[in-house]
């Protein structure tokens, strides 16, 4: 089946800086990849929709200046948290869109954020 | 806006009782419905859609309209089974976005 890839898998960085997590559809080509954030013991919360060759998508309450999307292949998008507070802490957890293979979504491992 | 609802946070059986997860659901349209399911240590992965009207791992689920749910059912759960399941409806043919249900775990005791 489809996979998707997720880097790094677990991040630990100081409040201020910037953080970049790609992710990446390995065997198929996603024109459309999603974004979510998901806090311990609570559900997926859609933050945005990544599309190829233009702007993202942000979900009402989300941040664009503060989690920079970047869609910039079909097999790549990264989500860049910039000057990270400990309460961007959390997992975050992208998806691909498959558009060859009936639109089903595959999601990537996860990356969990610490920020101290 | 859509809703997602997943009243049980978890629900715990024995092996070979039957199963049955609830999902309702709030929107006026017509949502696709989906079943995600993450077992321990592992990436969130699709279980089933209704429109693909299948049994995967013997789970069905049916779309009920009348009373916008979409249940999950199993009549002989298996201690494999044990995980978090997710709900999650998608509106637009366009972006497929997903609203996720707050999920229930199922825990299948031997």
């Amino acid at each position: 089946g489809a996979v998707v890839s997720q880097h790094p898998s677990r991040v630990i960085c100081k409040s201020g800086t910037s953080v970049k997590i790609e992710c990446r559809s390995l065997d198929f080509q996603a024109t459309t990849m999603f974004w979510y954030r998901q806090f311990p013991k609570q559900s997926l919360m859609l933050m945005a929709t990544s599309n190829e060759g233009s702007k993202a998508t942000y979900e009402q309450g989300v941040e664009k200046d503060k989690f920079l999307i970047n869609h910039a292949s079909l097999t790549l998008s990264t989500l860049t948290v910039t000057s990270a507070h400990p309460e961007d802490s959390s997992f975050y957890i992208c998806s691909a869109r498959d558009w060859q293979g009936g639109n089903e979504q595959f999601f990537g491992p996860g990356t969990r954020l610490t920020v101290l | 806006a859509q809703r997602v609802t997943q009243p049980e946070k978890l629900l715990s059986v024995f092996k070979g009782a039957p199963v049955e997860l609830k999902c309702n659901y709030s929107y006026s349209g017509s949502p696709e419905l989906f079943w995600y399911v993450q077992y321990s240590r592992q990436r969130l992965q699709l279980l089933l859609r209704h429109i693909s009207r299948e049994s995967i791992k013997g789970f069905t689920a049916d779309l009920n309209k009348g009373e916008t749910s979409f249940h999950l059912k199993k009549p002989f759960a298996q201690e494999e089974d044990s995980a978090m399941y997710y709900c999650a409806l998608t509106l637009d043919t366009g972006r497929r976005a997903l609203t996720f249900g707050s999920g229930t775990r199922l825990q299948v005791q031997p």
